[in-house]
């Protein structure tokens, strides 16, 4: 069954440095997403992309984070210069079409020292 | 701005002990109702997508419910096996906009 793959699964950073999160959605969805989750906390929408270009977005996503499908598998997300605040999981999601149901990646964990 | 409320935060039951789950939205324009699991450290996995009043679905020992408010998990005979947080998300303006989620534990 395909699935959404996400790398790293963990990775820790310094304030102020850039991270790159990977993510490969499942191969024949033209939707795909980023989300994030602070411990304990809900699942937060930050960016959607379709067409090679952001669709929607919301007011997390801002001018640190960017996003990028630079080939036809990888779709990655950017944080220019971490912050503390930025410590989540972040999840990768796919999906056929706008109104169709999401699935989610593994995750990766991001931790800001 | 869309809402999700879900209901109780946790619950504990005995294996067997049959339960429902409870999800209050508002949104402008639902496009569609989500069900997830969600185990710790790990990424939401699909349950069920609901699109409009009426309709059910059923997998194994879950049935999930829509209304025009609200959203029903119902658990039937639960296992040890499905404690897990229950997540509800709604599809309008927002791509997808989730609630707390049920944190549910099965006692064996």
């Amino acid at each position: 069954e395909p699935e959404v793959t996400q790398t790293p699964s963990h990775q820790v950073t310094q304030m102020g440095q850039e991270v790159i999160l990977r993510c490969v959605p499942i191969s024949n969805h033209l939707y795909f997403y980023w989300y994030r989750q602070i411990l304990g906390q809900k699942v937060e929408f930050l960016v959607s992309f379709y067409n090679n270009e952001i669709s929607e977005k919301s007011e997390i996503f801002d001018d640190q984070f960017s996003v990028e499908r630079p080939d036809g598998s990888n779709f990655t997300l950017k944080i220019r210069s971490t912050k503390l605040e930025d410590s989540a999981m972040y999840f990768c999601a796919s999906g056929r079409d706008r109104e169709e149901t999401q699935y989610f990646g593994p995750g990766t964990r991001l931790l800001v020292l | 701005e869309d809402q999700v409320t879900q209901s109780p935060e946790a619950l504990r039951l005995q294996e067997g002990e049959s339960s429902s789950l409870n999800c209050s939205y508002t949104v402008s324009g639902l496009r569609g109702l989500f069900w997830y699991r969600q185990d710790p450290g790990k990424g939401p996995e699909f349950l069920f997508t609901l699109y409009s009043a009426g309709e059910e679905k059923e997998k194994e020992r879950l049935k999930a419910t829509l209304t025009k408010k609200e959203s029903f998990l119902h658990i039937t005979a639960p296992k040890p096996e499905d404690s897990a947080t229950y997540l509800c998300a709604v599809s309008g303006n927002t791509p997808l906009v989730f609630g707390k989620g049920t944190r549910l534990s099965v006692i064996a």
